[in-house]
């Protein structure tokens, strides 16, 4: 079974409005880290926002925030006032409590285009 | 130089070639790691080395060859390679025991196979 199942192939958005990116996630750990990540076409992975399992609080970073429902295993990232910048492929990745040296595992990636 | 950097940033070879990528990170880590990225399908994690030691093997053919002399640097030597490797090769670093362990990535390797 895919342990991080991102359903959204393709997403578009105007400039300034707000997105969701979709994520849910599969472990049966109690401990364990959820990350997203962008790729724009550069290739270049870029650390976006941290979750952690314990945190009581969704994770905030600029215009990111991730959306956290533990009980539902999902993590979705929200990005606010969108830019043109934006555009870029967008990857969610789960890193659970006994992996050794933050071994993660990422989805299949969600592609969002910001439109002018 | 800061972050992580990798080296060349596109390679074209032919399967009979023998070639290297090259992995730097600046960041005081004590991991690293290689990824391949194919066109349409996830992220794969190749290797991961924890304090130079080889940790993680993803079932990896041999025409795939790591090498970790150091903290800072990583090497994946490439030899008689086919078309289907072509891919993005990334490498990551990150510092075990934190936290928080997030993987810092650099730009890729563009790799084609002829």
């Amino acid at each position: 079974a895919q342990k991080i199942t991102q359903t959204q192939p393709g997403m578009f958005v105007q400039e300034k409005e707000a997105v969701t990116l979709d994520c849910t996630y599969d472990t049966s750990d109690q401990s364990y880290g959820l990350f997203w990540y962008k790729q724009p076409s550069s290739g270049e992975m870029i650390f976006l926002i941290y979750q952690g399992s314990y945190d009581e609080q969704n994770a905030t970073e600029g215009r990111y925030s991730l959306n956290f429902q533990k009980a539902r295993k999902s993590a979705n990232l929200v990005i606010s006032a969108s830019q043109l910048g934006d555009s870029a492929m967008y990857f969610c990745a789960m890193r659970e409590g006994n992996t050794n040296a933050g071994k993660s595992t990422f989805g299949d990636g969600t592609t969002l285009t910001v439109k002018p | 130089e800061t972050g992580v950097t990798q080296t060349p940033r596109h390679l074209v070879m032919g399967m009979t070639n023998k070639k290297s990528l090259k992995c730097e990170q600046h960041l005081g880590h004590n991991a690293m790691y290689w990824y391949k990225q194919s066109a349409k399908k996830p992220l794969e994690l190749m290797f991961v080395y924890n304090f130079k030691e080889q940790t993680e093997n993803n079932s990896v053919p041999s025409r795939f060859s790591p090498e970790c002399p150091n903290s800072s640097h990583l090497f994946l030597h490439l030899h008689t390679l086919q078309p289907e490797d072509s891919a993005l090769y990334l490498c990551a670093s990150s510092q075990p025991g934190l936290a928080i362990e997030t993987q810092y990535f650099g730009p890729g390797t563009r790799l084609l196979v002829l």
